[in-house]
């Protein structure tokens, strides 16, 4: 069983067009994460979703527009795509118990978005 | 400004070496700092955690220590084994900003047998 999964494992796509990262976890994790790592290989966290609330919001355009419809689910959404988008998107969770410190991350394999 | 330090630099090492990263940090306050190990095309995986107020962690052949007075991990990988290549990132906690991991650039091994 995988813990956390995100589809499709790659989307290559035309500058201009709309599409959607799809991130679930069988965890029972109360947060979900999206990062982006670059070709550089930095990992830069997005947004973070605490049940279903968002608590976490990075400088990243409003083209891109988180959706939880559940604390299993985490959605990215991105209009109107651009050539700085190709990147690989990382979905994560962790189980935070309530406290002021997250815990460990655990990753989903990473959507390989290439803009053309 | 707040920076995540780690060499870019491949390390290359003899198998059974042991192998040593750093991960440097400024203006930074990290409540903990944890380490992963990531593979070509895969997600990171979770190693280890230290807390500010320990020094050193270990984890079979897993070493971690944290200095927070040079604001500074080393993260050791005893008895290295080809198996061990792989990209290895360090994150710290950032108290000021909600609680989040801030990953440094990761610093890629390469073990020789």
């Amino acid at each position: 069983d995988t813990a956390v999964s995100q589809t499709p494992k790659y989307l290559v796509t035309q500058m201009g067009n709309d599409k959607s990262i799809k991130c679930e976890q069988n965890l029972g994790h109360d947060t979900m994460y999206w990062y982006k790592q670059d070709s550089k290989k930095f990992l830069k966290i997005m947004f973070s979703y605490n049940n279903k609330e968002l608590i976490i919001n990075e400088t990243v355009p409003n083209r891109f527009s988180p959706k939880s419809p559940d604390k299993a689910h985490l959605n990215l959404h991105i209009n109107s795509l651009e050539l700085g988008d190709s990147a690989v998107y990382f979905c994560a969770s962790s189980l935070d118990r309530g406290s002021v410190s997250p815990g460990e991350l655990f990753f989903g394999e990473g959507s390989r978005l290439t803009v053309l | 400004s707040q920076k995540i330090e780690q060499n870019s630099e491949a390390l290359n090492i003899q198998e059974g070496k042991t192998a040593t990263l750093t991960c440097n940090y400024t203006n930074y306050s990290p409540a903990y700092l944890q380490w992963y190990r990531q593979d070509p095309g895969r997600g990171p995986v979770f190693l280890l955690l230290i807390r500010e107020n320990e020094k050193e962690k270990r984890k079979e052949r897993l070493k971690v220590t944290f200095d927070t007075t040079l604001k500074q991990s080393l993260f050791h990988i005893t008895a290295s084994q080809p198996a061990d290549s792989a990209t290895y990132l360090c994150a710290l906690d950032r108290k000021a900003a909600g609680n989040k991991l801030t990953f440094g650039g990761g610093t890629r091994v390469l073990v020789k047998p």
